[in-house]
């Protein structure tokens, strides 16, 4: 058990539907990350939130959009969804900026039909 | 930009058996590097990290890695194999500054009897 938990576990949606992921992060950490692993890959970062911002962004259109929140949890939202969404979103919480060891999530499997 | 290769997709080892499993990465600066392990439809879990000084890392579950900077490598081992092993097992690559990582593609480990 890594303290990093994220809801739900499982989800379906229909493409060009919206679709908002959360993650709460380990205890007392403020850094949050989140990655995208598609079947059969490895996962790759989508964008970081430190301290509520925005920290950093892979490759990934705006249409893939953040939040942090005071407590320092975290959504992930995906806008007209695409085929190509479906994929395993993982959350990743770390104990500071620059503190590279990363403790993740059970993920999030998004199935878009 | 950084990058890690995993070359091996798969990997079969009988039970009690040795195992190494390789990762190469690309980095311009001094790499954090660690190997995560996915078992089917889970998170990721941290075997090791390696940060600075012994080039030679223990992790969880008796494996360990080796930081070879000349080779670019960080390759993990297991002297003898069980059955739980099996398991996708990922290398990955960070900074400072970032607390980001990169990943390869993952490589998937069966035993045998």
């Amino acid at each position: 058990e890594t303290g990093v938990t994220q809801s739900p576990t499982h989800l379906i949606k229909t493409r060009g539907q919206q679709v908002t992921l959360r993650c709460s992060s380990q205890s007392g950490h403020n850094t949050v990350s989140w990655y995208q692993q598609a079947l059969g890959q490895g996962p790759q970062f989508i964008f970081q939130y430190y301290r509520e911002e925005e920290n950093g962004r892979g490759n990934f259109p705006p249409r893939f959009s953040g939040l942090q929140f005071p407590n320092y949890s975290s959504e992930l939202n995906v806008n007209a969804l695409e085929l190509d969404d479906s994929a395993l979103y993982l959350c990743a919480s770390s104990g500071k900026q620059g503190n590279t060891e990363a403790f993740f999530g059970q993920g999030t499997r998004l199935t878009v039909v | 930009a950084q990058s890690v290769t995993q070359p091996d997709i798969h990997i079969t080892v009988s039970e009690g058996a040795s195992l190494e499993l390789r990762c190469n990465y690309s980095y311009g600066a001094t790499p954090y590097l660690f190997w995560y392990v996915q078992s089917p439809g889970q998170g990721l879990q941290l075997l090791l990290k390696y940060f600075s000084g012994d080039t030679l890392v223990q992790g969880i579950k008796g494996f360990e890695a080796e930081f070879k900077r000349s080779q670019s490598s960080f390759n993990l081992r297991k002297p003898s194999v069980h059955w739980s092993d099996a398991a996708e097992y990922f290398c990955a690559v960070g900074g400072t500054g970032y607390s980001t990582l990169t990943f390869g593609k993952g490589t998937m480990l069966l035993v045998s009897p």
